[in-house]
């Protein structure tokens, strides 16, 4: 069981925005600026798309942005387009015995 | 380009021991920390271990504490996950990922495509 709270799948159509969230606790999420983003495409590895919170790393598409508000970190994708279209997981930073943890991942489908 | 290669994988039996590599090119291996990220078929991520840029940080998740081994060599550019005492669990796809800074901030900038360790009987 993750230690990161995840919707199981969420929706949209082309042009739209959508938000998944990732929610934590204070010794996670809340309490440190170390939360990722991942985007994984059936059968391939997975690609990093934000890091610390809000930073997108170069090559990676403005319309996907991060924030955090309290132990809930939030990735938005907006303007969705059909290549969007995966599996996304978020991962934090723990102060616990395991220093990183994922959350279950959300499906995200364009309709 | 950044390239991270695994090897090692294959079918153990349980309690048998494996060690995987990871060839890394492309990059200043020595810059930058290193982890190994697992895949259970049809599951999703989950962080196995990491290891800084001197190899002198160390972290292992819960899950492999006291069976796993993460070592890198620096002069190589290769990056080890010795694994032992297996079990069935521990089957999975495990990729060899670069961390997007020199100490561990675990974010994985960049991941190979994994290699497969299957523990059966």
């Amino acid at each position: 069981q993750s230690a990161l709270t995840q919707p199981a799948s969420v929706s949209g159509s082309p042009g739209q925005s959508i938000t998944i969230s990732c929610t934590g606790t204070s010794s996670d999420v809340g309490g440190y600026n170390y939360v990722s983003w991942y985007q994984q495409h059936p059968g391939k590895a997975p690609k990093l798309i934000i890091s610390d919170v809000r930073n997108r790393p170069s090559g990676v598409s403005n319309r996907f942005s991060g924030s955090k508000s309290g132990n809930t970190a939030s990735l938005t994708i907006s303007g969705l387009q059909a290549e969007d279209e995966a599996d996304y997981y978020c991962s934090s930073y723990t102060s616990g015995s395991t220093p990183c943890v994922f959350g279950p991942g959300t499906k995200v489908t364009v309709l | 380009e950044v390239q991270l290669v695994e090897s090692g994988g294959g079918l153990v039996q349980p309690g048998r021991s494996l060690r995987l590599s990871c060839a890394a090119s492309g990059f200043s291996f020595d810059d930058y920390a290193m982890h190994w990220v697992r895949q259970a078929p049809g599951k999703g991520l989950e962080w196995v271990s990491g290891i800084s840029w001197s190899s002198g940080s160390i972290a292992y998740a819960d899950s492999v504490k006291g069976r796993f081994t993460i070592s890198r060599d620096n002069a190589k550019n290769f990056l080890y996950l010795h694994m032992s005492s297996l079990r069935p669990e521990d089957t999975a796809l495990y990729h060899c990922t670069k961390d997007i800074k020199h100490s561990s901030s675990y974010a994985f900038h960049h991941w190979g495509q994994g290699t497969l360790v299957t523990v059966s009987s």
